[in-house]
């Protein structure tokens, strides 16, 4: 599985639009880029995942450079309630059943 | 989406004692599932791979006696800590996949006194 780096931690003013990138130099082919959140004593939920190019949903943008070795979330207007643990994770997404190696995450702390 | 549920939710064990934690898939079948154990601000650390009618797949420097895993339904896996004590004190999160995505439980904190 390709290594991931980001920030420790970053902090925004709420109604901010807010980046994170991520690094995944030795990422493969066949991986998909995908990134989760996680709020204290919870578990992490699923927020965006991406190949190339640009994702959007109705929480986040992903985008993804050509030649894929870095990606980056994009937080719309965050408020209070988007302070979490961001993780960047990269692998071979299949129907199959894999493994997910976390790196160390974005702390992310929304300020008033 | 896929919901994963965790019980207990919270547990206050004594040193030595066992403690198992389930994990349920509640609207889907899972044939695998996932451990995680998260220490206090640290990353996820996958514990082993739960596979359903066959033995757990541990990663390396998991104690297989010491943290027992069944999978004895589609729908559940448990995770057994034996003998625990205070340094077994721990956030447990499960997770299992459903399509293209990987869903995880609320997790269980684990205190050992």
């Amino acid at each position: 599985l390709a290594k991931t780096t980001q920030p420790i931690s970053m902090d925004s003013y709420e109604g901010q639009e807010v980046n994170i990138t991520c690094s995944h130099n030795n990422i493969a082919t066949n991986d998909y880029i995908t990134w989760y959140q996680q709020f204290p004593s919870q578990g992490p939920r699923f927020i965006i995942q991406g190949y190339k190019t640009k994702v959007t949903n109705e929480v986040a943008s992903l985008f993804i450079p050509a030649d894929r070795k870095s990606s980056t979330l994009s937080l719309p207007r965050v408020s209070l309630s988007d302070t979490a643990v961001y993780y960047c994770l990269v692998g071979e997404t299949n129907f199959g059943n894999e493994k997910l190696t976390f790196g160390t995450g974005t702390r992310l702390t929304i300020i008033p | 989406g896929a919901v994963v549920s965790q019980h207990p939710s919270r547990v206050i064990c004594k040193s030595g004692t066992s403690v198992k934690i389930e994990c349920r898939s509640l609207d889907f079948q899972a044939t695998t599932m996932f451990w995680y154990r998260q220490f206090p601000k640290q990353s996820l650390m996958l514990m082993a791979t739960s596979n359903e009618g066959s033995k757990a797949t541990y990663e390396q420097g998991v104690e297989k006696d010491k943290f027992l895993i069944n999978h004895a339904s589609l729908t559940l896996s448990t995770l057994t800590v034996t003998s625990a004590h205070p340094e077994d004190s721990s956030f447990y999160i499960c997770s299992a996949r459903w399509g293209n995505e990987q869903y995880f439980g609320p997790g269980t904190r684990l205190t050992v006194t």
